[in-house]
């Protein structure tokens, strides 16, 4: 199976502060298509997990554009530019590419 | 809007089953299939597999082989999840989520408890 490794396990940032979350993979996660299946998600406390990011970079409609995604093969980022208080939860980064789907360990952003 | 909503909270003895329902609103059901995932209790999240909408096919990850049952009531937009013979490391919360170019929809989860 495909591992996911996130760093840092938890963040403390106050509001205005940027972010920076690292998702690594075991394995590179280009597909036969040549697209990545590389995705974040978001859960708040006491919530179900809520879409942000896709294919790599590629933000939902409804996501702010302080978010941002990168990378490519087995390093991926996930960037706030300036934290706000709704960011506050545990975020995920998962593949898609290889069976079975995988998740990282999860990254707990928690404000200042 | 699209909306998965999941049944509710379930306590279980050990080597009872259970059936969770997770009906989909908003868009046409039979286009996307739906995904499985678990988390355990203060835990991460742990795919189970997926179900094929349209042909009723599902997969299941090599945990979630043989107590777990993918299952579907197309007519009424709703995939099921089926756990027998329950065990207590089957306490989780269970959520569907929408198969698209990620999983652009969940379900605000099922909470299974399985306690003699």
């Amino acid at each position: 199976d495909v591992v996911m490794t996130q760093t840092p396990v938890s963040l403390s940032l106050a509001i205005g502060q940027p972010a920076s979350i690292s998702c690594k993979s075991s394995q590179s996660l280009l597909g036969t298509s040549g697209k990545t299946f590389l995705n974040w998600i978001l859960q708040r406390p006491g919530q179900s997990p809520k879409r942000l990011i896709y294919q790599v970079s590629k933000l939902y409609s409804e996501v702010p554009d302080r978010f941002s995604g990168s990378g490519s093969e087995t390093e991926f980022t996930l960037k706030i530019s300036r934290v706000e208080a709704e960011d506050l939860g545990v975020y995920y980064c998962w593949q898609g590419t290889h069976f079975p789907l995988t998740f990282g360990s999860g990254t707990k952003l928690e404000i200042k | 809007q699209i909306q998965l909503v999941q049944s509710g909270p379930e306590l279980k003895k050990p080597g009872e089953s259970v059936k969770i329902s997770c009906k989909a609103s908003g868009y046409t059901f039979t286009d996307y299939a739906m995904h499985w995932v678990k988390q355990a209790p203060g835990k991460g999240l742990k795919w189970m597999g997926w179900i094929n909408t349209y042909t009723g096919k599902p997969t299941y990850a090599d945990d979630f082989k043989g107590r777990f049952v993918f299952s579907l009531e197309a007519s009424a937009s709703t995939a099921n999840l089926q756990i027998s013979n329950l065990k207590n490391e089957d306490t989780a919360t269970y959520f569907c989520a929408r198969a698209t170019e990620g999983m652009d929809a969940w379900g605000q989860g099922a909470s299974v408890t399985v306690s003699s």
